[in-house]
């Protein structure tokens, strides 16, 4: 079945940085472009990156922009998300996402799987 | 970038109920707007995409629809197990951005 498996979370320092991990299964990896969203503690969603099913096209939330970068290795089904510099805003509960359309990266068709969320702590 | 609002924030409603949300864009998303339902503790779940097509094993009684810049999402008559947080998301135009959420609570 399609499935996306985040990994990587945990308690951080502030400042220090953190690689999260998603494993897709279930699916054509390199034809979906790949979300991250986020929720802080009794937060809504926040939308975080995508990257583009060739890894060519990649955005950020103002948010983040120069502190996250997303990434992609199709040979591993695996996206990616390095963060640095990481502050106490960043905590929260990250998902992967896929993008409801094959190829595209503004599509109508929403984000259609989800991951169960890796939640990331930084804290002193 | 494109703000996304949402109306009202929470709502109280019995089963049986129909209940209306409404999601309103800063300016033109051309219907690259989805809706999500969320439950304590889960991930979110897509229900609509392009403003008016209901996800595949998404029940009827879930609806969408647009006048203008002004997104509703509708359920017909609402079930015990449609109590939870709602949200819109525009992908019109990066950033993405969802809006602040609607909680349906049991009256």
């Amino acid at each position: 079945q399609v499935q996306l498996v985040e990994s990587g979370g945990g308690v951080v320092q502030p400042g220090r940085s953190l690689r999260l991990s998603c494993a897709a299964s279930g699916f054509t990896f390199s034809s979906y472009a790949m979300h991250w969203v986020r929720q802080a503690p009794g937060k809504g969603l926040e939308w975080v990156s995508i990257i583009s099913n060739d890894g060519d096209i990649k955005d950020s939330a103002d948010s983040v922009r120069g502190r996250v970068t997303i990434s992609r290795d199709t040979s591993k089904s695996t996206l990616y998300l390095q963060m640095n510099s990481l502050r106490s805003e960043d905590t929260a509960v990250y998902y992967c996402v896929r993008d409801g359309r094959p190829g595209y990266t503004n599509s109508r068709d929403g984000l259609d799987v989800w991951g169960q969320g890796t939640t990331v702590t930084v804290s002193s | 970038d494109i703000q996304m609002t949402q109306s009202p924030s929470s709502l109280s409603a019995s089963v049986g109920d129909r209940v209306t949300i409404t999601c309103r864009a800063s300016q033109s998303i051309s219907g690259y707007l989805s809706w999500y339902q969320q439950k304590p503790g889960k991930a979110p779940n897509l229900l609509i995409y392009g403003t008016s097509s209901l996800q595949s094993g998404v029940p009827s009684r879930f609806s969408g629809g647009e006048s203008g810049t002004d997104f509703t999402l509708t359920i017909r008559s609402l079930e015990p197990e449609d109590f939870a947080t709602y949200y819109c998301l525009q992908t019109y135009s990066k950033p993405f951005t969802f809006g602040p959420g609607t909680t349906v609570e049991f009256k």
